[in-house]
């Protein structure tokens, strides 16, 4: 069935490091995908998406490119802060849907 | 703006006792409004999905006589757990959708529900 699989966690990394948060997902069509950021404390906020193939969603420095030859959506970031420590979860929406389907979720802790 | 509101944000409450969860779109209108489960660990499950004015859609294997929900303004829904049991014990997130259709949604806070 439908499904999202990211790497799990977490993920520890130093202040300025490189980020990649692995995502894949099945699917028939060609959902919108997602990544959703949980900051400790509140509650999920869409950090960025891609509607297509090839699209690539981006937002505070970070980005994410829809690859359907791989069905992938990977998390990337070039220099992590500490401030960006949180839940990091992928998503796809259903077909015909505008449901979403969630990955498990990637802890991120960045040290100073 | 897109700002979603839970209210409580923790509940403990006794095993047989009813709790009610509200959530509420706080600057816009939300015709649909999603209730999500969050285990430990695990990735978000979509419970139901609320419309205003109409009978909520549960998901397979969910209990709509277990998980009431009721959509009464298009502001707020409320999910209220029956008779809960320590095993309802989790983490209740909803969600909103401040255009229909729209691929975006809006996420409330989360309630945790402990059951003793």
């Amino acid at each position: 069935g439908d499904s999202v699989t990211q790497m799990e966690g977490p993920v520890t990394l130093s202040e300025e490091a490189f980020l990649t948060i692995n995502c894949t997902y099945t699917a028939t069509g060609y959902p919108s995908l997602f990544w959703y950021v949980q900051y400790p404390g509140e509650g999920l906020q869409l950090l960025l998406k891609a509607t297509k193939a090839d699209d690539k969603g981006s937002n505070k420095g970070f980005e994410a490119t829809y690859r359907k030859e791989t069905t992938s959506f990977h998390l990337e970031k070039g220099s992590v802060q500490v401030s960006d420590s949180a839940v990091y979860f992928c998503a796809r929406r259903m077909d015909s849907s505008y449901k979403l389907i969630f990955g498990s979720g990637t802890r991120l802790l960045v040290r100073p | 703006g897109a700002v979603v509101s839970q209210h409580p944000s923790r509940v403990i409450c006794k095993s047989g006792t009813s709790v009610k969860i509200e959530c509420r779109s706080l600057d816009f209108q939300a015709t649909t409004m999603f209730w999500y489960r969050q285990f430990p660990k695990k990735s978000l499950m979509l419970m139901a999905t609320s419309n205003e004015g109409s009978k909520a859609t549960y998901e397979q294997g969910v209990e709509k006589d277990k998980f009431l929900i009721n959509h009464a303004s298009l502001t707020l829904s409320t999910l209220t757990v029956t008779s809960a049991h320590p095993e309802d014990s989790s983490f209740y997130i909803c969600s909103a959708l401040d255009t229909p259709g729209a691929d975006t949604q809006y996420f409330g806070p989360g309630t945790r529900l402990t059951v003793l």
